[in-house]
């Protein structure tokens, strides 16, 4: 079992509805999760990151975690074709080496539809 | 946020030969990564670059064959040694800035090297 496991898609969406991003982690001692957009040919950006249960909003963007469930998602609302990318999903735990570290996800492809 | 670069932003290497890229961030930070990432691809993380102290190297990847320095707060180099065409990728610098409760991790512009 990979550690952090994301559909690779394509999630195709059409312009203006809601895309859901999915993630699911296996260490339940995971600190923090992140959300990460990644256009071709670009590097990563950052787009939020959230530590405990529940939602947390950031303009158009939603991220949900469920700790029992160990589980992350990400909602884009409204859409837009400039939002076609990559969604990387990122955890972050203490080992007990005490290097912090994360791990991504393999990502999965967002395309919005005109 | 932070503000990072890489340079070179890409090159072509022959067989055999080797590149240094560094990474510059704006302000100091306690964490540097390297990462690679091949087409299509998600990110492998090399080792975490230590101010002061040898580089911490992920299971694959070695000292010999990616060597990394720390000189300070805001700047590392990774070398990739005796390069094949197996080492072609993208590779990219990120550093971990503290906010009240968690690290967040910001990546440089990357590397893109073709080794030929």
């Amino acid at each position: 079992q990979k550690e952090v496991e994301q559909n690779s898609g394509p999630l195709s969406v059409p312009e203006g509805a809601i895309a859901s991003l999915n993630c699911t982690y296996s260490d339940r001692g995971s600190q923090s999760f992140f959300w990460y957009r990644q256009y071709s040919g670009k590097s990563p950006e950052l787009i939020m990151f959230i530590y405990s249960n529940g939602d947390k909003e950031d303009g158009r963007f939603t991220a949900q975690l469920n700790k029992a469930s160990q589980y992350v998602s990400l909602l884009i609302r409204d859409s837009q074709p400039s939002d076609s990318a990559t969604y990387l999903c990122a955890v972050t735990r203490l080992p007990s080496s005490g290097t912090y570290k994360y791990i991504f996800g393999t990502g999965t492809r967002l395309k919005v539809l005109a | 946020s932070a503000v990072i670069s890489q340079k070179p932003s890409r090159d072509i290497c022959q067989r055999g030969t080797s590149l240094t890229i560094q990474c510059q961030v704006d302000s100091q930070v306690t964490m540097m990564f390297w990462y690679r990432q091949q087409p299509g691809q998600s990110l492998t993380l090399i080792a975490t670059a230590n101010q002061g102290s040898e580089a911490t190297y992920e299971s694959g990847f070695v000292i010999d064959k990616f060597p990394i320095s720390r000189p300070n707060l805001t700047f590392s180099t990774l070398t990739v040694s005796n390069m094949s065409p197996e080492d072609s990728s993208i590779y990219l610098c990120s550093v971990a800035k503290s906010s009240p409760v968690s690290y967040e991790q910001y990546f440089g512009p990357g590397t893109r090297l073709t080794v030929t």
